[in-house]
Order: C-alpha cells, then structure tokens, then sequence
C-alpha cells in the first residue's frame, strides 16, 4: 500500500519557466511534508518541507503548497535551471519523536536550457 | 544540517556473503535510520537505530537478515547478511535531531553477483 504517491514518473521543463511537481498522500495522519532532491551516486538533500498547520512555505525559487482536504503537495520551482534536473521526492512524516520518514516514488524533473 | 559518511560507497558481492556498511555523522545525533532504495524504486526505511536500545525494524525487515549496532552517538552500522541478488540496491544511513528534516549520506550502492 503506498501512502504516498508520485504519479508523474518524469517531468520535462524548459529553463525560466514554472516546475510543478505533485504528491498524494493517503495517510490523514502525516502531519508534516518534505521535499528531498537526489543526483545520481548522491543521497537525497533535503529541499523544503510544511507543517500540516501551514498551507503554504517559500524558500527562495522553491515553494511547497499543502491542501489537507484533497491530500495533496506541491512543489513549485520558478525560475526552473538546468541545475534542477534531479529525481525529486516527497516525504511524509507523522510527526512525534521518530523522524521516520515515508517516501514516495520520485519524479525525475529535466529543464531544457 | 550535519556532515554523514557512509562506506563502501559501493561494492560487489558474491553471494552468500555479507557486508557491513559504516555510517559516520559529524555530531551527536538521537535518532538514525537505515534506508533501502532498490532500483527504480522509492526509498524504503529498514530500522531506526538509537543508541543504547536494540534497532526497531519496519515491516519485511528482520535483525537476522539486517543486524544494526549503535554503539555511541556518531556512529552507526547496517550489516546485509547472506547476500542474494535481491539485495542489489542503495542503502542509505539518514540521521536526525528532534524536529529537523533527516539529513542522508552518500550512500552505499551494492551489486550481489
């Protein structure tokens, strides 16, 4: 059973414009979401993440927006670059002590120069 | 954020045999987890490790299979035990600190032959 889903296997961009990566989460308990980019021969690095109390967080190009109605994220990269291109993931975490971590099956993101 | 080093960053195994990955962090840290990222497919949590109790593994992941010591706050290892080819994948150490995103290393890309 995958609680969280990233329905879009691959995404292709070009440089300047908006990158829209989504997620699905089924869990009602997840109560805070990630954001992970990873390069090939890399661990993941950690991006931006929401509390589920927050609807939206800003970090620079990148912002992630929760709608805890539909269970879904986004994350939006605007200015996209060709440094972007990465597999992205999105994580949830039903909070507490554990930090433990779900993940869904990533979105490989490519920007066109 | 915190400095992790894993090793090997890679090996090939034959199979039957076992391999033990080493996971460093650059500071004390409570919690650290195992990871698995088999190929094209998303990361999946093996343990959390915390130092001074026994690793709680998730569902499908057992000690005889996957033993975990901790034996202080900066240091962690995974051992894969007799090895087959199924076992070809990313293995991952992640840590974190109460309420901060899971930081991960570079991994451990592992081929059973």
């Amino acid at each position: 059973d995958q609680q969280v889903k990233q329905n879009s296997p691959s995404l292709s961009v070009q440089e300047g414009r908006i990158s829209i990566l989504n997620c699905d989460y089924t869990n009602s308990m997840f109560d805070y979401f990630l954001w992970y980019k990873k390069y090939p021969a890399e661990g993941p690095t950690f991006l931006i993440s929401i509390s589920s109390i927050k609807d939206k967080n800003e970090d620079g190009r990148f912002t992630v927006f929760l709608n805890k109605s539909a269970k879904h994220l986004s994350l939006h990269i605007v200015p996209s670059q060709p440094g972007d291109s990465a597999v992205y993931f999105c994580a949830a975490s039903d909070g507490g002590a554990t930090n433990k971590l779900i993940f869904g099956t990533g979105t490989l993101l490519a920007v066109q120069p | 954020s915190a400095v992790i080093s894993q090793k090997p960053s890679r090996d090939i195994c034959q199979r039957g045999t076992s391999l033990t990955i080493q996971c460093q962090v650059d500071s004390q840290v409570t919690m650290m987890f195992w990871y698995r990222q088999q190929p094209g497919q998303s990361l999946t949590l093996i343990a959390t490790a915390n130092q001074g109790s026994e690793a709680t593994y998730e569902s499908g992941f057992v000690i005889d299979k996957f033993p975990i010591s901790r034996p202080n706050l900066t240091f962690s290892t995974l051992t894969v035990s007799n090895m087959s080819p199924e076992d070809s994948s990313i293995y991952l150490c992640s840590v974190a600190r109460q309420g901060t995103e899971a930081f991960f290393g570079q991994g451990t890309r592992l081929t059973v032959v």
